[in-house]
């Protein structure tokens, strides 16, 4: 069974610019969701997805937003980059059900932003 | 809201030393708690969960024990590898929110 599969891996822009992440979760998963990581602050919510709609969101500002297509592959986008929003990228995947012990996260490997 | 505190890295230790990583955890509700590992270059895999109280999750070595009382969830193991070497996170999912919070993990350096 394949992971979840983030691309591109690298990427760098500039400030104003924006950008577009994408994932895809594992077969059958109807989940995902997007964290950022940074030295600093370590892993930050963004958002999830569970079946196209948006279930929750972190306190990141209107400048990212994200969406979940019907074959439940996500896409995040940044507008208006700015320089502290160099970080690490990790989308995680899961069946989307609560409560039942079964809130497992399956994460892939991440895109790195750099933004010059 | 809910949240995570542990403790800050790094740590270094010795092949075959005793590990501990201290993990506290704030919730509304009755969460189910994780410990995530992350090796260099990857993204986060699962090490070990529990969903209940006095509930012990167990992996490779690794334990943690879910202590409701003192909100606790400490990650142990009686002696590590080099190959251990990773950054940690204590993680924690309540079923009134759709979320995953985590910790601000804690980077583990294993010398031989």
């Amino acid at each position: 069974k394949a992971g979840v599969t983030q691309t591109p891996r690298y990427l760098i822009k500039t400030r104003g610019q924006q950008v577009t992440l994408s994932c895809s979760p594992i077969s059958g998963h109807r989940s995902v969701s997007w964290y950022q990581q940074t030295p600093g602050q370590g892993l930050q919510f963004l958002f999830e997805y569970f079946s196209e709609t948006q279930r929750n969101k972190g306190n990141f500002p209107g400048r990212f937003s994200g969406r979940q297509f019907s074959n439940s592959r996500s896409e995040m986008n940044v507008s208006t980059l700015e320089l502290g929003d160099s970080a690490l990228y990790l989308c995680a995947s899961s069946s989307g059900l609560r409560g039942g012990g079964d809130e497992k996260l399956f994460f892939g490997s991440g895109t790195q932003l750099s933004v010059l | 809201g809910n949240s995570v505190t542990q403790m800050e890295g790094p740590v270094t230790l010795s092949e075959e030393a005793f590990l501990t990583i201290n993990c506290t955890y704030t919730a509304t509700g009755y969460p189910s708690l994780f410990w995530y590992v992350q090796y260099p270059g990857e993204g986060l895999q699962l090490l070990l969960k529990a969903t209940k109280a006095d509930d012990k999750g167990s992996n490779k070595g690794f334990e943690a024990t879910y202590r409701k009382e003192t909100t606790s969830f400490h990650l142990e193991k009686g002696s590590v590898q080099v190959s251990d070497s990773a950054v940690y996170f204590c993680a924690l999912s309540d079923y009134n929110n759709n979320d995953m919070r985590f910790g601000a993990g804690t980077r583990l350096t294993v010398k031989p």
